[in-house]
């Protein structure tokens, strides 16, 4: 049962333009919802987060939105630049339920390209 | 500030074997999760650990246990390894309640 769904394993952008990621999740106890950014041979690096309290968080050129009746959230890259490359997790962890942030249940991840 | 280190990066072994990864937090973190990565997936949590003590738990059988020191660095062992256990097993460490931060992994592969 995948509860946090990336239905697009790969994209690719040309520099400069927007790149948008995409994520699904099934569960209504995910309170806390993060992206993170994974290159080869490294672990991941936290990018951006959002609460469900909100509906957008904005990190210079990262922003998140948060669609909660849609259980939809999407992280916009603008201007997206080349070091962008990697693949892109989304995660969510039911914070007020599990009374941690570190249980994340993980997406399957998209692969990012951003061409020249 | 030291950052999340793993060791070690890469290991074999063979079916029925026992293996034992380690991992030292972040300075100032107090709390460590163990992740599993299988290919083309997305990291699976195993387990965390919070002063010394297993604080929630993954879907994974107890043949994959822990343990937190004093210092808050942690091992994971498991047991009897099967062909399914080979992964990037990832050390994830953080304050209470906050955003995990990543080692780079150690590579696991059962023969």
């Amino acid at each position: 049962d995948q509860q946090v769904k990336q239905n697009s394993p790969s994209l690719s952008v040309q520099e400069g333009r927007i790149s948008i990621l995409n994520c699904d999740y099934t569960n209504s106890m995910f309170d806390y919802f993060l992206w993170y950014k994974k290159y080869p041979a490294e672990g991941p690096t936290f990018l951006i987060s959002i609460s469900s309290i909100k509906d957008k968080n904005e990190d210079g050129r990262f922003t998140v939105f948060l669609n909660k009746s849609a259980k939809h959230l999407s992280l916009h890259i603008v201007p997206s630049q080349p070091g962008d490359s990697a693949v892109y997790f989304c995660a969510a962890s039911a914070r007020r339920e599990t009374g941690t942030a570190s249980k994340l249940t993980f997406g399957t991840g998209t692969r990012l390209q951003v061409t020249l | 500030e030291t950052g999340v280190t793993q060791s070690p990066t890469h290991l074999i072994k063979t079916r029925g074997q026992q293996v034992t990864l380690r991992c030292s937090s972040q300075s100032g973190h107090n709390t460590v999760s163990w992740y599993q990565q299988a290919l083309g997936q997305g990291p699976q949590f195993i387990f965390q650990y919070y002063r010394e003590e297993e604080n929630g738990r993954g879907n994974f059988p107890p043949r994959f246990s822990g343990l937190q020191f004093p210092n808050y660095s942690s091992e994971l062992n498991v047991n009897a390894l099967e062909l399914d256990d080979s992964a990037l097993y990832l050390c994830a460490s953080s304050r209470p309640n906050e955003k995990l931060f990543f080692g780079s992994g150690t590579q696991l592969s059962v023969l």
